[in-house]
């Protein structure tokens, strides 16, 4: 257990509203990460931080963003909610190393809801 | 780029069956390789790792080698559970970079 929380789990908003998702984690893992979770696609990188204020972008960037300024907190914002963007979105963390990061561990995920 | 590839689902077995799940990768250099699982309505979990070739990974009666020479991280089981039922991932780390890489996942059901 790496100590994520997700929240909220669930969630369900109207398009065109701003939505915030929060990952909470309480183990001091360098790297956090965003993913989506849709049927047919697997698991989608949205955005990641290898470190307090250093993000980059995934394969499926946009219409998010993100934001970290503790390293234990790892903020996606859906800045103008889409039904395209309804999802299960997974949060995970991940310890590095100069030559490359360790597993990942994973938090319970927020199911969103975009009407 | 790197990547990862593993069969296509739905999978399901009766009880007591012997499983296999392929994998393979295409990596530029010596990734670490993973297999993940999902149980209905939760997050992955790290089910099993290898970090370099001919190591194998286990845990909870799975099993996967690393092969090198075929790209291949298959994953076994010799004698499935319906509680084993759940969508397996396998996933790789390039050691370089920041990334992870998973495949789309392989649903399995288990029927007693």
């Amino acid at each position: 257990d790496a100590g994520i929380t997700q929240s909220p789990r669930h969630k369900v908003t109207e398009t065109g509203t701003p939505v915030t998702l929060r990952c909470h984690q309480t183990e001091n893992h360098r790297y956090m990460y965003w993913y989506r979770q849709d049927p047919g696609h697997g698991l989608r990188l949205i955005h990641y931080s290898y470190g307090v204020k250093d993000t980059d972008k995934g394969e499926v960037s946009d219409g998010y963003s993100v934001s970290r300024s503790k390293t234990e907190d790892f903020l996606l914002t859906l800045e103008s909610a889409t039904s395209s963007q309804t999802s299960v979105y997974f949060c995970a963390v991940s310890q590095g190393s100069g030559t490359g990061i360790y597993e990942q561990f994973f938090g319970p995920g927020t199911r969103l809801t975009v009407l | 780029g790197d990547s990862v590839t593993q069969m296509e689902g739905p999978v399901t077995l009766s009880e007591e069956a012997f499983l296999t799940i392929n994998c393979t990768y295409t990596a530029t250099g010596y990734p670490s390789l993973f297999w993940y699982v999902q149980y209905p309505g939760e997050g992955l979990q790290l089910l099993l790792k290898a970090t370099k070739a001919d190591d194998k990974g286990s845990n909870k009666g799975f099993e996967a080698t690393y092969r090198k020479e075929t790209t291949s991280f298959h994953l076994e089981k010799g004698s499935v559970q319906v509680s084993d039922s759940a969508v397996y991932f396998c996933a790789l780390s390039p050691n370089t970079g920041n990334q992870f890489y998973f495949g789309t996942g392989t649903s399995l059901t288990v029927i007693p």
